[in-house]
């Protein structure tokens, strides 16, 4: 079964801090999507990004940036220079790639808090 | 484009009644999924459909049913309410069956039982 840990609860930051989320999943699984999603308050996700499990680059958009490794089952994200907009609960999520097992198994959330 | 809507916002039932959303999924979308995130326990898979049938469920109740329309909207059903119900409600829609594919969630109902 799939599963999706997210350890940090809630994370305050002081403006322009840098804020790491660390993500850990477990799946049986060789091949899997690994997934951001980001919930403002008004309560919509919205996607960030999407990874493949052959696909282990890591990614930088912007002042966001993407920390996959394989070996440690770990799915790490990265905010730099925070500001207040970005003060919002983060998802990750996995999904398996067998067709017909569409379903996004998410991890709690981390609330980060951005404090001007 | 609109993206995914999502009817009522709010919603307030009392114990016993029934509830029922509803979701339009983008143009072109074929799949809808619905979420529940109640207080402190995350983001619970319910049940997704694509054209027409019900391709999945996660654990819940069967009183948690639903279905999806010829225009590929989709309505959620739960009967019998109980206080625990009280969650936001969201839906997603995507293209495909893939795992691979993007969900993109609407703003959610939010449902209230007292």
């Amino acid at each position: 079964a799939q599963k999706v840990t997210q350890a940090q609860t809630e994370i305050s930051v002081v403006e322009k801090e840098d804020v790491t989320l660390d993500c850990v999943y477990e799946t049986r699984d060789t091949t899997y999507y690994l997934f951001w999603y980001k919930q403002p308050p008004s309560g919509e996700l919205v996607f960030l990004i999407r990874r493949n499990s052959f696909d282990e680059q890591n990614e930088i958009s912007g002042r966001y940036s993407w920390n996959f490794q394989k070996s440690t089952s770990s799915f790490n994200f990265t905010i730099t220079a925070s500001q207040v907009v970005d003060s919002a609960v983060y998802f990750c999520a996995l999904s398996e790639a067998r067709e017909g097992n569409n379903r996004l198994a998410f991890g709690k959330g981390n609330q980060v808090v951005v404090i001007p | 484009e609109a993206g995914v809507t999502q009817s009522p916002t709010h919603l307030i039932k009392t114990r016993g009644q029934q509830a029922t959303l509803r979701c339009s999924p983008i143009s072109g979308h074929t799949s809808v999924y619905w979420y529940q995130q109640a207080l402190g326990l995350g983001l619970q898979f319910l049940l997704w459909y694509d054209e027409g049938e019900e391709r999945n469920r996660g654990n819940f109740p069967p009183r948690f049913s639903g279905r999806q329309f010829p225009n590929y909207s989709s309505e959620l059903n739960v009967n019998a309410l109980e206080l625990e119900d009280s969650a936001l409600y969201l839906c997603a829609s995507s293209s495909g069956l893939s795992g691979a594919n993007v969900l993109t969630f609407g703003a959610g109902s939010r449902l209230t039982v007292l």
